[in-house]
């Protein structure tokens, strides 16, 4: 079992706002980072080092982070964000090992 | 652009190993953490492992006592052996890139476009 947790599946209407949350002790210790995955297709880097988007990213993309819960925010969600978003850390023993959360999948209405 | 890319057989005969290696163009080998991440179908991604440059690993303690990385600098290559398969292996196979960030954290910028293994008589 995953040692971060996700919300299996969220909606959003086009073009409001969207919080994709990831719980998990490790957070309390690193941050998250956030994918997304579209079917057929290997994931893509949107949010590392808790709120970094790389190149190419739109800024409707930030990431927060309080206590054990990392967030990833679509601000103005658009129908091609419809997708599995999955974070990733440390795992919580402090071992050099990486977990990542079972996933969301984001349906833009 | 750094880009990579996986080669191997799409199936696997159960028992047997699994043989894999991922191909990195456009950026050099050295430095970075290159990795193995396996989803299985429908499934959610599982990090197999991880060997830095200098030949150190690191290994998901599921899968450690089956799971062997080697990297190949003079060819730009890193591969992926996993012993005794089966059909509970059959997965994508995707190899990326791994960056230790600002608070030591580890994420992955690149990815190649992945590979289904399946393991099957």
């Amino acid at each position: 079992s995953s040692e971060l947790t996700q919300d299996p599946a969220v909606s959003v209407a086009l073009g409001q706002t969207v919080r994709i949350t990831c719980q998990g002790d490790s957070l309390r210790r690193y941050y998250a980072s956030w994918y997304q995955q579209k079917p057929g297709q290997a994931p893509i880097l949107v949010i590392y080092d808790k709120n970094n988007r790389p190149s190419g990213i739109p800024d409707r993309f930030s990431g927060s982070s309080s206590g054990n819960t990392a967030s990833l925010t679509i601000t103005g969600a658009q129908a091609e964000d419809e997708a599995d978003y999955y974070c990733n850390s440390r795992d919580s023993s402090g071992n050099p090992h990486v977990v990542f959360g079972g996933g969301t999948k984001v349906t833009v209405l | 652009q750094v880009q990579l890319q996986e080669s191997g057989p799409g199936l696997v005969k159960p028992s047997e190993t699994l043989s894999l290696t991922c191909t990195v163009s456009g950026g050099s080998i050295s430095s970075y953490y290159w990795s193995w991440i396996r989803q299985p179908p429908g499934k959610g991604l599982e990090l197999i492992g991880y060997i830095y440059y200098s030949g150190s690993t690191n290994y998901n303690p599921s899968l450690k006592s089956r799971v062997t990385i080697s990297v190949d600098t003079s060819e730009n290559q890193f591969s992926l052996k996993v012993t005794s398969v089966t059909a509970a292996d059959t997965a994508v196979y995707y190899c990326a890139r791994g960056l230790v960030g600002v608070n030591h954290n580890y994420y992955f910028d690149y990815w190649g476009q992945g590979t289904l293994v399946t393991v099957s008589s």
